[in-house]
């Protein structure tokens, strides 16, 4: 079926450690890419997205994805986590012009102080 | 950036009765708006897309005489839940999408039925 897939459900990192969240989908066709964040408490926020170009994209806080259409991934990364980057993170493919999206099944991140 | 309100934030209701749940685009007209569900530590399931002036378009799966979608503006869609049941208990959650196809998400709303 087709689908999201966010492998790394829990992922618990050190401060200053480096983040890749992984973020694969079944989908043929042009697709368009996310990547939204949810804090604790709060509404999910986009962190980045990719229609088309540069395959490499940055968003904000530092965060930034790379699309490798021969992998049909998407994943998230980040240099040096701060313990604000705790939050659970969902990656989504919107596949046509309905502009729906797919999310995936969410990543919580706990950066420990 | 622009910004998406969800009332009421928390609502508990009895089984058998009918709750309504209101998504606003403050700053900006949203000609789709879109529901989902999310259940406890999972991930965001589309329920529909509501578009303005038409009928709301359902995921498979989704009961549409049971969740009522209405979009009477260009900047409120309600979802009604109707005979709701224990199992309708969930985290709904709105968003909102401008002429440049970025989604702003609601707050949520969270349904308890008891």
């Amino acid at each position: 079926a087709q689908s999201v897939s966010q492998h790394n459900h829990h992922v618990i990192l050190s401060e200053a450690a480096s983040l890749e969240l992984g973020c694969n989908y079944s989908y043929g066709g042009t697709v368009n890419l996310f990547w939204y964040v949810q804090y604790p408490g709060q509404h999910l926020q986009l962190l980045l997205k990719y229609f088309s170009g540069d395959p490499l994209v940055k968003g904000i806080k530092g965060f930034e994805a790379e699309f490798i259409k021969s992998k049909f991934s998407f994943n998230l990364r980040k240099p040096s986590v701060q313990w604000s980057d705790t939050a659970e993170y969902f990656c989504a493919v919107q596949k046509d012009s309905s502009y729906k999206l797919i999310f995936g099944s969410g990543t919580r991140l706990l950066v420990r102080p | 950036g622009a910004v998406v309100s969800q009332h009421p934030s928390w609502v508990i209701c009895k089984s058998g009765t009918s709750v309504k749940i209101e998504c606003r685009s403050l700053d900006f007209q949203a000609t789709t708006m879109f529901w989902y569900r999310q259940f406890p530590k999972q991930s965001l399931m589309l329920m529909a897309t509501s578009n303005e002036g038409s009928k709301a378009t359902y995921e498979q799966g989704v009961e549409k005489d049971k969740f009522l979608i209405n979009h009477a503006s260009l900047t409120l869609s309600t979802l009604t839940v109707t005979s709701a049941h224990p199992e309708d208990s969930s985290f709904y959650i709105c968003s909102a999408r401008d002429r440049v196809n970025e989604q702003y998400f609601g707050p949520g709303t969270r349904l308890t039925v008891t």
